[in-house]
């Protein structure tokens, strides 16, 4: 049960778009479709941005997109806001014919 | 109103056990598997522990295996966590997480705000 790699930041100014990537291996993202991501803000309890790869939950923006190659997925945040600085985290079914969830280390999006 | 309140935390010595509780309202408790999510504290999330709807699967993680016990009472709509054992790196907010989807998504729609539970002399 390893951690799912996440860069420890990433920024981007107002409008423009970016990237959060997380990788695993052949035996969690890269094996099944039940790649989540979640925003968590300041003292507060994450929240569910993206399901299954790339399902968004009601209510969340479309502006949120997720997708997966291979052993790593990817959030792309369009047309950032100020709102949308928090901690970002990756999770994913890791198998073993038991519930086994492994999360990633969590990016610091930074909204320049 | 959806909502997940945890219960239970504390201060606890090293060695010691704690039980951790979440009730559940606003949806139907036994249609989702429930999970415990901790985070220490300046750190990220970490899955602790998850219970299918029926608690026919169940799973650790590594890190608490063999000292946490994770069981629901349906009937109660809760959740429960024993936690034997405990050690300094316990310490942590932890979070009751209830799956989006019926069919199991892996997915953690609902969280409590959290109980902090502090391993300490």
């Amino acid at each position: 049960q390893s951690a799912l790699t996440q860069p420890p930041s990433a920024s981007g100014s107002p409008g423009q778009s970016v990237t959060i990537s997380c990788t695993g291996t052949s035996s969690d993202v890269g094996g099944y479709n039940y790649v989540s991501w979640y925003q968590q803000h300041p003292g507060k309890a994450p929240k569910l941005m993206i399901y299954e790869v790339s399902k968004r939950p009601s209510g969340v923006p479309d502006r949120f997109s997720g997708s997966k190659s291979g052993n790593t997925a990817s959030l792309t945040v369009s047309g950032l806001q100020a709102e949308d600085e928090a901690d970002y985290y990756c999770s994913s079914y890791a198998g073993s014919n038991n519930l086994n969830v492994v999360f990633g280390g969590g990016t610091k999006l930074t909204v320049l | 109103e959806v909502q997940l309140v945890e219960s239970g935390g504390g201060l606890v010595q090293p060695g010691r056990s704690l039980r951790l509780s979440c009730a559940a309202s606003g949806f139907t408790f036994d249609d989702y598997a429930m999970h415990w999510v901790r985070q220490a504290p300046g750190k990220g999330l970490e899955w602790v522990s998850g219970i299918s709807w029926n608690s026919g699967s169940i799973g650790y993680a590594d890190s608490v295996k063999g000292r946490f016990t994770i069981s629901r009472d349906n009937a109660k709509n809760s959740l429960y966590l024993q936690m034997n054992s405990l050690r300094a790196e316990d310490t942590a907010l932890y979070y009751c997480a209830k799956d989006s989807s019926k069919g199991d998504s892996f997915a953690f729609d609902i969280w409590g705000q959290g109980t902090m539970v502090t391993v300490s002399s």
